[in-house]
């Protein structure tokens, strides 16, 4: 079956620019994460969607950051006034139903790389 | 705060030998702890978790151990290949929280 994909796969943009990330997770998972990679580290945490909801977005780092997950599928991660920063690996991974004292692996799209001039 | 730590140098090794990378980590009480391997370009790709009371776990080439008390996860691939080549990450993941917090990751190269 397919695997979670992302788009685009390289984007480019300038400095207070405005960009949104698209993660498509594997059919029927109902978790949903985004993280964010700088080169030679491992992915950071940004927000965790149960369903349709943030259930944790403690790792968003401000509040030019936004996620949503309208209909508990297709996700979008937003930034606002972009800045050089930002500039990084933004992976998406999706992982199936949670359940207490159940730890899923969890499965990686390709990522999108952001690039902010 | 909470730090993971795996060796940055890379590791070389020859082919057929065994490969056994660290994880230690800090101020970080984990319920599981899950590696993964990443090639370049590509996201990360699961190999095996492992839980608190567990000591040891295997599949196939792979072995991964957890001790709790040292606050370390060694991983090891036996009779290595130069496919096993790849950037390994350690992730750990607490009780009611989903998110991983992973590792910077060992680069992995073995030589033919």
């Amino acid at each position: 079956g397919a695997g979670v994909s992302q788009t685009p796969s390289n984007k480019v943009t300038e400095k207070g620019k405005y960009v949104e990330l698209r993660c498509d997770p594997i059919s029927g998972h109902t978790a949903l994460y985004w993280y964010r990679q700088s080169l030679g580290q491992g992915p950071e945490f940004l927000i965790y969607f149960q369903g349709t909801g943030a259930a944790d977005d403690s790792g968003l780092p401000n509040d030019r950051f936004f996620a949503v997950r309208p209909e508990g599928s297709v996700s979008t991660l937003k930034i606002q006034r972009t800045e050089r920063g930002d500039s990084a690996v933004y992976l998406c991974a999706s992982s199936s139903t949670i359940q207490r004292g159940v730890y899923n692996e969890q499965f990686f799209g390709p990522g999108t790389r952001l690039t902010v001039l | 705060s909470q730090k993971i730590e795996q060796n940055s140098e890379a590791l070389n090794i020859q082919e057929g030998k065994t490969a056994t990378l660290t994880c230690n980590y800090t101020n970080y009480s984990p319920a599981y702890l899950q590696w993964y391997r990443q090639d370049p370009g590509r996201g990360p790709v699961f190999l095996l978790l492992i839980r608190e009371n567990e000591k040891e776990k295997r599949k196939e080439r792979l072995k991964v151990t957890f001790d709790t008390t040292l606050k370390q996860s060694l991983f090891h691939i036996t009779a290595s290949q130069p496919a096993d080549s790849a950037t390994y990450l350690c992730a750990l993941g607490g009780t009611g929280r989903r998110a991983l917090t992973f590792g910077s990751g060992t680069r992995l190269q073995v030589q033919p």
